[in-house]
C-alpha cells in the first residue's frame, strides 16, 4: 500500500517570496506523483504530474516539482508567490494509470502582502 | 468542454435518512472515482468504475455505502441510514482512456452535513 506525508500543515509566506511544500511517499512499487491545488470553495485542480523521464516537472501557474527517488520525495516549489496562490495543496500518488489516488493531508499556503 | 459536475452541492439531512449524491463525468471519460474528504484532511478513496463495472470498492467504509453507474456515464453514491460521522465533502473524479488515463479531473464536490 502507498502512503503520502505532507510535512507541513500550514505555510505562511510573504508575497513575492519563494515557497517549498514538502511531500514524501512510501510505496513498494513505482508510482505516479501528482500535486493538486484547491482554491477556496472550488474543486481540486491538477498543478502538475510526474510519470517518468525528467525528474524536474513544470506545471501551471509557475509551479515546479522535483522527483527524488532515493529520498522518495516530490517537493513543490514556486520562486515567487502571489496573493492568488493562497490555497490548499495536496500531494498524491497512484501505482498505475487508472488507479486510485492516495492523498497526503494537505498543506495550507497563506500568502501575506 | 464541460467539466465534472456534482449535485447537489450542499446537502443537509437528518440522521437515519438516506442520501443520493450524483456525479456527471466529463463526456467520453471511461473511469469514474469517488472520494471522501473530512475537514482538514486529504481526500480518501471510496470506489471506482470503468464504464459501468465497479472495479474496486475497497474504500467504502461499510455496507451503508453503495455506488452505481448503470449506463457507464452518470454515477450515484448512496448512503443509507446516515450517521453524523458521514458528514464530509464527497468528491467525484473522472479520467479519459489512454494516453492520459492517469490524470483524474475532479468535480466541485458535494458537502454533506448529517444532523
Amino acid at each position: 500500500a502507498q502512503s503520502v506525508t505532507q510535512l507541513d500543515s500550514q505555510v505562511p509566506v510573504f508575497e513575492e517570496a519563494p515557497v517549498e511544500l514538502r511531500c514524501n511517499y512510501s510505496s513498494s512499487v513505482s508510482v505516479y506523483l501528482f500535486w493538486y491545488v484547491q482554491y477556496p470553495n472550488q474543486g481540486l485542480q491538477l498543478l502538475l504530474k510526474y510519470l517518468s523521464g525528467s525528474t524536474l516537472v513544470k506545471g501551471i501557474n509557475g509551479f515546479e516539482a522535483e522527483f527524488n527517488k532515493s529520498q522518495t520525495s516530490f517537493h513543490l516549489r514556486k520562486p515567487s508567490v502571489h496573493i492568488s496562490d493562497t490555497a490548499e495543496y495536496f500531494c498524491a500518488v497512484s501505482k498505475a494509470a487508472g488507479n486510485k489516488l492516495t492523498f497526503g493531508g494537505g498543506t495550507r499556503v497563506l500568502v501575506k502582502p | 468542454g464541460a467539466g465534472v459536475s456534482q449535485s447537489p452541492r450542499y446537502k443537509v439531512t437528518k440522521r437515519g435518512q438516506d442520501v443520493a449524491l450524483r456525479c456527471d463525468p466529463i463526456s467520453g471519460h471511461v473511469s469514474l472515482y469517488w472520494y471522501r474528504q473530512a475537514l482538514g484532511q486529504g481526500p480518501e478513496f471510496l470506489t471506482y468504475f470503468n464504464y459501468e463495472a465497479q472495479q474496486d470498492k475497497s474504500g467504502l467504509p461499510n455496507d451503508r455505502f453503495s455506488a452505481e453507474r448503470p449506463e457507464g456515464s452518470i454515477s450515484t453514491l448512496t448512503i443509507q441510514r446516515t450517521e453524523q460521522r458521514d458528514s464530509a465533502m464527497y468528491r467525484c473524479a473522472s479520467s479519459s482512456p489512454r494516453p492520459e488515463q492517469e490524470t483524474q479531473y475532479f468535480g466541485p464536490g458535494t458537502r454533506l452535513l448529517v444532523l
